[in-house]
């Protein structure tokens, strides 16, 4: 099966300007996920979809970052305006919603979107 | 809250020899346990998990972890590492929400 579709892969603003990225989820998976990931940290959940309902988003500084999943599948991440503390990379992750833990717990990531704001 | 401490940030180690790398984690209820692997300019992939039952887990690569209750501990182990096993750690922890928490990370690497 192909695997979590991120993009761009790299992207290089101003702070101040605004950006956005996009995920596509493995094909039947429910639940979508955004992570940061700074430079010398873990990753971070920034908000939990259920299908196109949020189920998590208290990570989320929402004064400057949004997030929808329109129609249950693709997801878009945008920063309106950035900062330098922005700079991470951006991980989408997916996984089905079945009955068993074994399963939704297996989840898939995607590549990410390095941004750097400079 | 659940949290999650890997004891070492960098792991330096030659081609062929053991490796553990450590995790404690805090919680006040039961977690469940996960190791992922990063590679550069790659996504997180999954060496494995423990849910529940057999407190040793095996995974991918030939990894194997232990859960430690008592000892609020799942290190990670490989008897003998490749070259290839150069890439940055990282332990996780959820509490059956499907969240996961990570720690800061673990860089390993391998010398000939």
């Amino acid at each position: 099966e192909a695997g979590v579709a991120q993009s761009p892969r790299y992207k290089i603003i101003e702070k101040r300007q605004s950006v956005a990225f996009w995920c596509n989820p493995i094909s039947g998976h429910a639940t979508l996920y955004w992570y940061q990931q700074i430079l010398g940290q873990g990753p971070k959940l920034l908000i939990q979809f259920q299908n196109n309902g949020v189920v998590d988003d208290s990570q989320l500084p929402k004064d400057r970052f949004s997030a929808e999943r329109l129609k249950g599948v693709d997801s878009t991440l945008k920063i309106q305006p950035a900062k330098l503390e922005d700079s991470a990379v951006y991980l989408c992750a997916s996984s089905p919603n079945l009955e068993d833990r074994e399963s939704n717990y297996g989840y898939t990531f995607g590549s990410g979107t390095r941004l750097t704001v400079v | 809250a659940q949290s999650v401490t890997q004891l070492d940030s960098q792991v330096p180690v030659f081609e062929e020899a053991p490796v553990e790398l450590r995790c404690n984690y805090s919680s006040s209820v039961s977690v469940y346990l996960f190791w992922y692997v990063q590679y550069p300019n790659q996504g997180l992939q999954l060496l494995l998990k423990y849910l529940s039952g057999s407190t040793l887990v095996k995974g991918i690569n030939g990894f194997e972890a232990e859960f430690n209750k008592s000892q609020t501990s799942f290190h990670l182990r490989k008897p003998s590492v490749h070259i290839s096993d150069t890439a940055e750690y990282f332990c996780a922890v959820s509490v059956d929400d499907y969240k996961l928490s990570f720690g800061a990370g673990t860089t390993v690497t391998v010398r000939a």
